[in-house]
């Protein structure tokens, strides 16, 4: 079956420092989407990348969806308290049938020191 | 919007016991999706529906687990007989299936634990 790759597992960084994770896989998918999950709660979406190449922004966050269709990655730039949590990603193979399942990455847990 | 409704948020019971979660999705939503999380395997999709009508349930573990949605504002998912390795956190998501960039969006989840 489909799987993601997601490294690092984890990240311990100072307040301030920029971060970068990535996802890779063996199958193509045509969306990536970058999730992140807070204590206690469901995963939440921060950005969507929906065609190769794609490099989107969102405040501090900066995802690219690659050429290859086959991976993706997200940077944080001067990280802050707040980006504490696990982030995932998740590609999807979308069919004219319209939405399909998602494959996640077993996440990257990202600890801010302040 | 009141987002995805997930109840229980918490659930303990004993081995063997049957256990029902529940779920609303958002309004307008006609895709809703089941999924369990854990440390050791993740984020994994058990269920997927459609209009109501189940598409994939090739991640439901075994028959022990069945899911429902009778109508386009409710599902549930049930565990009978419910056995410690169930334990886990399952996640309710719903979508909008016409628009291919519609996001999923999560419930905050039912922490289940058998003992």
């Amino acid at each position: 079956g489909q799987q993601l790759n997601q490294s690092p597992q984890s990240m311990f960084i100072q307040e301030g420092e920029d971060v970068s994770m990535n996802c890779t896989s063996s199958s193509i998918f045509n969306t990536w989407l970058w999730y992140k999950q807070d204590p206690g709660e469901g995963p939440v979406l921060l950005i969507a990348l929906y065609k190769a190449g794609e490099l989107t922004s969102n405040g501090r966050l900066t995802a690219q969806f690659g050429i290859t269709r086959k991976d993706s990655f997200l940077n944080i730039s001067a990280s802050i308290p707040s980006d504490v949590g696990i982030y995932f990603c998740a590609g999807q193979l979308t069919s004219q049938g319209g939405s399909e399942k998602l494959v996640f990455g077993k996440g990257t847990k990202l600890t801010v020191n302040p | 919007d009141a987002g995805v409704i997930q109840s229980p948020r918490h659930e303990v019971t004993e081995m063997g016991q049957e256990v029902t979660l529940r779920c609303k999705p958002i309004s307008g939503h006609n895709s809703l999706f089941w999924y369990r999380q854990t440390m050791m395997r993740g984020l994994e999709l058990l269920i997927y529906f459609n209009n109501n009508v189940p598409i994939d349930d090739s991640g439901m573990p075994e028959d022990r687990f069945s899911a429902k949605m009778p109508n386009a504002s409710f599902s549930t998912l049930k565990i009978q007989p419910s056995e410690p390795r169930d334990s886990a956190v399952y996640f309710c998501a719903s979508s909008l299936m016409a628009d291919l960039k519609s996001p999923l969006h999560f419930g905050n989840g039912t922490r289940l634990t058998v003992t």
